[in-house]
């Protein structure tokens, strides 16, 4: 069965760090990979998002970096604000069929101010 | 960004009655939605992929004849609970991509609690 394992569960961070969150999948049949933010009692929000023919994309103070070879994927938040605390959930997006996400369990993120 | 609403944001009812969760595309059509349950600190669970003028596809585990999914329109789809349980209770969100677009967009979620 398709998965994606998402790593840590939890991360506490100074504020102004860095917060660097990882996914790994364990297939090849996905061709978009996004970062899902979630707050509380709230639906999920797209932040950042890359395909597999890029190696890093940036978007203000957020940054996936892809390793195709390697199967892995990451989300690097610069200069972290207690704003940012929520959780994030990586996902997969499968080529065939419906295109159907899959999702990485989630990181939960605290910002200390 | 698109928006995708559902509607009630929250909803209780008693064990045994049914209860139906709407979820809208206000500005673009979607041919395809899914449904994703959430229960507390954990990931979101897809369910069911509800297509537009056919069947929803549900996934393993998941009972059809429990949870109703109808696509009415290319603009809304309805998931129903049928004989809710409350374990049942859960966070309830749909998502649609745009066609031709990788992007899910997902709505605010239905806190549904079962008594």
């Amino acid at each position: 069965q398709q998965q994606v394992k998402q790593s840590p569960q939890s991360l506490i961070v100074q504020k102004g760090g860095i917060s660097i969150i990882n996914c790994a999948y364990e297939n090849t049949a996905f061709d978009y990979f996004p970062w899902y933010q979630q707050f509380p009692g709230k639906g999920p929000a797209l932040l950042i998002a890359i395909r597999p023919d890029v190696s890093e994309k940036k978007e203000g103070r957020f940054t996936i970096s892809f390793n195709k070879s390697a199967k892995q994927f990451s989300l690097h938040i610069m200069d972290s604000q207690p704003g940012d605390s929520a959780t994030y959930f990586c996902a997969a997006r499968g080529t065939s069929g419906t295109y159907k996400y899959i999702f990485g369990t989630g990181t939960r993120l605290k910002v200390l101010a | 960004g698109a928006v995708v609403s559902q509607h009630p944001s929250r909803v209780i009812c008693k064990s045994g009655t049914s209860v139906k969760i709407e979820c809208r595309s206000l500005d673009f059509q979607a041919t395809t939605m899914f449904w994703y349950r959430q229960f507390p600190k954990q990931s979101l669970m897809l369910m069911a992929t509800s297509n537009e003028g056919s069947k929803a596809t549900y996934e393993q585990g998941v009972e059809k004849d429990k949870f109703l999914i109808n696509h009415a329109s290319l603009t809304l789809s309805t998931l129903t609970v049928t004989s809710a349980h409350p374990e049942d209770s859960s966070f309830y969100i749909c998502s649609a991509p745009r066609q031709g677009q990788y992007e899910q967009y997902f709505g605010p979620g239905t806190r549904l609690t079962v008594t």
